[in-house]
């Protein structure tokens, strides 16, 4: 089955306490996203990467880094989190930047 | 920049009604754009795409014309179901960046 898998699904930690949340897909998809989604904000683009080792800035990029050292998986790190990184972040694949992204089922991350 | 606006919600409608969400976008470039749907606790699902000036995309009942003209890509449904209620996104592609609207609630009363 198509998927992009995300874990964890629901996190609670503490300010400062580095993490990270691992998304994979099995679609040989070339591009990859992370999304951050925030009541009255929609989604707003934190990262995306156009292909191995090819990775850029989205709307938000601010306390946070990826990596794309393999096609399948893009984790975002979050070093020193804080409260307002509270969010709902959905992490999402397509073969290009310009056709429909297949998303992940989120991950809900709480910032103490 | 690039940004994508939608009319606020919640909409709420009568089961069999006729549904109009706007969208209206501004873009460097030539955007592609999509509406996404989103059911309660999960994520997002395409419900249809344009890749250019006057094309119509369409999905279960759903559709929207890219209208190069006006900057617009508004959703329609000509009798809605009470399955329909959901929060729907516009959005725009453009040089690799994606842009999400803020999103509008759609609730549909029996």
């Amino acid at each position: 089955e198509a998927q992009v898998t995300q874990n964890p699904r629901y996190l609670i930690t503490v300010t400062g306490k580095k993490l990270t949340v691992t998304c994979s897909q099995n679609m040989n998809h070339e591009y990859m996203s992370w999304y951050r989604q925030d009541p009255g904000l929609g989604l707003r683009q934190i990262y995306y990467s156009m292909n191995v080792e090819v990775t850029d800035k989205g709307d938000v990029p601010e306390g946070y880094k990826v990596s794309r050292k393999e096609k399948r998986n893009f984790p975002l790190i979050l070093e020193s989190p804080s409260p307002n990184q509270t969010s709902l972040y959905f992490c999402a694949s397509s073969p290009s930047g310009r056709q429909p992204q297949h998303f992940g089922d989120g991950t809900r991350l709480s910032i103490l | 920049g690039n940004s994508v606006t939608q009319m606020e919600g919640p909409v709420t409608l009568s089961e069999e009604a006729f549904l109009t969400i706007n969208c209206t976008y501004t873009a460097t470039g030539y955007p592609s754009l999509f509406w996404y749907v989103q059911y309660p606790g999960e994520g997002l699902q395409l419900l249809l795409k344009a890749t250019k000036a006057d094309d119509k995309g369409s999905n279960k009942g759903f559709e929207a014309t890219y209208r190069k003209e006006t900057t617009s890509f508004h959703l329609e449904k000509g009798s809605v179901q009470v399955s329909d209620s959901a929060v729907y996104f516009c959005a725009l592609s453009v040089w690799d960046k994606i842009i999400f609207g803020k999103g509008t609630r759609l609730h549909i009363l029996p």
